[in-house]
C-alpha cells in the first residue's frame, strides 16, 4: 500500500480556488488515488478518484501528472462548508490506510 | 436509497466487558469494513469482510474480531474491553473488493469504556 504525505493544514478564504497537493512516491501500478473529506462525529464521505491525467465531477478536480508520484484536488469556489479533513489514498485494495489528512479551514 | 446503518449510536461499556457494535451495508454491496478513529490518532483500518470471509484485518490484537451474516450485515465484537479502546468505530460498505470502488461510510458508533 502506497504511503502518502499532504499537508496537515491549510487555510483559505470563502470564494478562493484551493489546492491540496499529496505525494504518494511508492504508488503501484494498479493503484488508484482517492479522496475523502471528513467533517467532526461523520464518517468520511467520497469526493474523487483518479488513476491519471485529470478528473473533474460536480464538487472537485483531480490532476494527475503522469509519473503519478502526486496529486492534487482542486476545490473551487469554496464556502465555509468545505471546512473540513481531506484524506489522500492510494489504493488497488478494499483495505483503505488514511493518513493524518489535510484540515481545511474556510474564513469568511 | 438507504445508506450504511449502524447500531448502537453510542456504547457505554467498562473496563473488561465486551462490546458488540452492528453494521448493515447498502443494499447490493458485499464488502464491509470496520475502522477505529480514536481521538489524535487517526482512521486506523480494523477489518474487511466480503461475501461472508475476512479478507483483511489492520494491526489489532485478536480481541477485537467480527463476522458477516448471509445478508451482508456486519458485527465487530471487542473483548475485555480497555480504556483506550474509547473510539469511534466507523462501518463502510462497498459494491466490490477492489480499491477503486468507493466505500460509504455510516455514521458511526461512539465506544467509552470506563
Amino acid at each position: 500500500l502506497a504511503k502518502t504525505t499532504q499537508p496537515i493544514s491549510m487555510d483559505s478564504y470563502e470564494g478562493q480556488e484551493v489546492n491540496i497537493t499529496c505525494s504518494h512516491n511508492n504508488i503501484a501500478t494498479n493503484d488508484y488515488i482517492t479522496w475523502y473529506q471528513q467533517f467532526p462525529s461523520q464518517g468520511p464521505r467520497f469526493i474523487i478518484q483518479g488513476y491519471k491525467t485529470k478528473v473533474t465531477n460536480e464538487v472537485a478536480s483531480l490532476f494527475i501528472p503522469a509519473d503519478r508520484k502526486s496529486s492534487t484536488l482542486s476545490l473551487p469556489r469554496v464556502s465555509l462548508s468545505d471546512t473540513a479533513v481531506y484524506y489522500c489514498l492510494a489504493s488497488n485494495t478494499g483495505k483503505l490506510i488514511f493518513g493524518q489528512g489535510t484540515t481545511l479551514q474556510v474564513k469568511p | 436509497e438507504a445508506g450504511v446503518t449502524q447500531s448502537p449510536t453510542h456504547l457505554i461499556k467498562t473496563r473488561g466487558q465486551q462490546a458488540t457494535l452492528r453494521c448493515s451495508p447498502i443494499s447490493g454491496h458485499t464488502s464491509v469494513y470496520w475502522y477505529q478513529q480514536a481521538l489524535g490518532l487517526g482512521l486506523q483500518f480494523l477489518l474487511w469482510y466480503d461475501e461472508g470471509e475476512e479478507r483483511n484485518r489492520g494491526n489489532f490484537p485478536p480481541r477485537f474480531s467480527g463476522r458477516q451474516f448471509p445478508n451482508y450485515s456486519s458485527e465487530l465484537n471487542v473483548n475485555a474491553l480497555e480504556l483506550e479502546d474509547s473510539a469511534l468505530y466507523l462501518c463502510a460498505s462497498s459494491f466490490g473488493t477492489r480499491g477503486y470502488n468507493e466505500q460509504f461510510f455510516g455514521p458511526g458508533t461512539r465506544l467509552t469504556v470506563l
